[in-house]
């Protein structure tokens, strides 16, 4: 148990559907990241929220939409996705962006595309 | 693009100290180096980083060359739940975006 909670474990959506992805953490932690990570390749950065601000968005589409309504929650709205957005979601906090905090990660969402 | 280098796989027997190899060749002074690992179907876990000096806590070891070019964490005892993917991350501490690059990481696998 790493303090962050992603639900739903398991997402499987048409190209037409529209969902989101949740994330919650429970360390007081300032900072909030969402991370992709498809088959065979390296973890990517998609977004990076600090005190409920979105400080990067590593050019993601648009078909990826986040949300930080507060400091303890973030969520990842899906709409029109593509077979290739099928991929493993992880969401992740830290005490701030700075390189010295500890990232905490989520189980992460296995998101299918059909 | 990650700044290091790993191998992509590596077998250590149960019980036997597993040594994880990581080059930096091109690491600066004010980056540290930092040590994730994931197990299947879960998040990366943080381990353990340093910048000179050999660190150690209830998971590892770090031993960074006095040259900084290269490192090795160590689990002195590995078990079956160290089986994961490490990763070994540069990081210019101090920086104001912490952002982890991921690459693709050494694949141990721990054996009966």
């Amino acid at each position: 148990e790493t303090g962050v909670t992603q639900t739903p474990r398991h997402l499987v959506m048409g190209m037409t559907n529209k969902k989101s992805l949740k994330c919650e953490q429970h360390l007081g932690h300032n900072a909030m990241y969402w991370y992709k990570q498809s088959a065979k390749k390296p973890l990517e950065l998609m977004f990076v929220y600090n005190f409920k601000e979105q400080t990067e968005n590593n050019s993601v589409p648009s078909r990826f939409s986040p949300e930080c309504p507060n400091s303890s929650h973030l969520f990842l709205h899906l709409h029109t996705l593509q077979p290739e957005d099928s991929a493993l979601y992880l969401c992740a906090s830290s005490p701030g962006t700075g390189t010295k905090n500890i990232q905490y990660f989520g189980a992460g969402t296995r998101l299918s595309v059909l | 693009d990650a700044k290091t280098t790993q191998p992509p796989s590596m077998d250590c027997a149960e019980g036997r100290a597993a040594n994880l190899p990581c080059n930096h060749s091109t690491i600066s002074g004010n980056e540290y180096v930092y040590w994730y690992r994931q197990i299947h179907s879960q998040g990366p876990q943080y381990i353990i980083h340093g910048l000179k000096n050999n660190e150690t806590n209830e998971m590892a070891s770090l031993i960074i060359t006095e040259d900084r070019k290269s490192s090795t964490l160590i689990l002195p005892h590995a078990t079956l739940r160290d089986t994961a993917v490490y990763y070994c991350i540069v990081l210019n501490y101090g920086g104001s975006q912490g952002n982890l690059i991921f690459g693709k990481g050494t694949k141990l696998s721990v054996k009966p």
